[in-house]
């Protein structure tokens, strides 16, 4: 049973460029989710899927960032025109489907550095 | 809304002793759930365990120990005899019922001393 992967697991850029990180959840999990942590934070919500419709969005997503599930399995999070303020750790997240909460099992992470 | 704290930024002790951490959570809701995590210096969040805002029973999984106190709003993480592989920094997180994301405390640090 393999564990979430997200890929690549590190992303130095050049402000301005655009960036795509891939997440791969558990095969069996129908929920996908995508957390931003910064340094000595916790991680913050930015949005998430059930299968392949994108069913809440944060606040901290701002129009630049796009995240895509078209099969209802691998998700893909773009950030458009990067910004220093872009320089975090964007974690991918999956869980079943149900009434209860289920727990998130989280993949290592992307880390992403703007020069 | 939803609110998470960690008052203990950074922890220290020395190997085998005891260690509580602290977690206090808001929210209106009455059917919610707590959550735990561990962050080791590897850096994936691994999942340690789920409460809901229904049970109150104290929950032991070998040296790790929770106190659910719903009067208090707290739900609090004790390792006995600690070790050094216990280093690591601790997300307390609360998600309520019908709305899956999880908000996080901003963690505390452990360090275990050899």
């Amino acid at each position: 049973d393999t564990g979430v992967s997200q890929d690549p697991r590190h992303k130095i850029t050049k402000r301005g460029q655009n960036v795509t990180f891939r997440c791969d959840p558990i095969s069996e999990h129908n929920r996908l989710y995508w957390y931003r942590q910064t340094l000595g934070q916790g991680p913050e919500f930015l949005t998430y899927f059930q299968n392949e419709a994108q069913l809440e969005k944060s606040r901290l997503l701002s129009d630049r960032f796009s995240a895509e599930r078209p099969k209802g399995s691998f998700s893909t999070l773009e950030i458009q025109r990067t910004e220093q303020g872009d320089s975090a750790m964007y974690l991918c997240a999956s869980s079943l489907a149900g009434p209860q909460n289920q727990p998130q099992h989280f993949g290592d992470g992307t880390r992403l550095s703007i020069l | 809304a939803q609110k998470v704290t960690q008052a203990q930024t950074e922890i220290s002790v020395v190997e085998k002793e005891d260690v509580t951490l602290d977690c206090v959570y808001e929210t209106r809701d009455t059917t919610y759930y707590l959550f735990w995590y561990k962050q080791p210096p590897s850096g994936e969040l691994v999942f340690l365990i789920r409460r809901n805002s229904f049970d109150e029973q104290n929950e032991i999984s070998g040296r790790y120990s929770w106190n659910f106190q719903k009067s208090t709003s707290s739900f609090n993480f004790t390792i006995t005899a600690s070790q050094v592989v216990d280093s690591a920094v601790y997300f307390c997180a609360l998600s309520e019922a019908g709305d899956d994301k999880i908000i996080f405390g901003k963690g505390t640090r452990l360090h275990i001393l050899p």
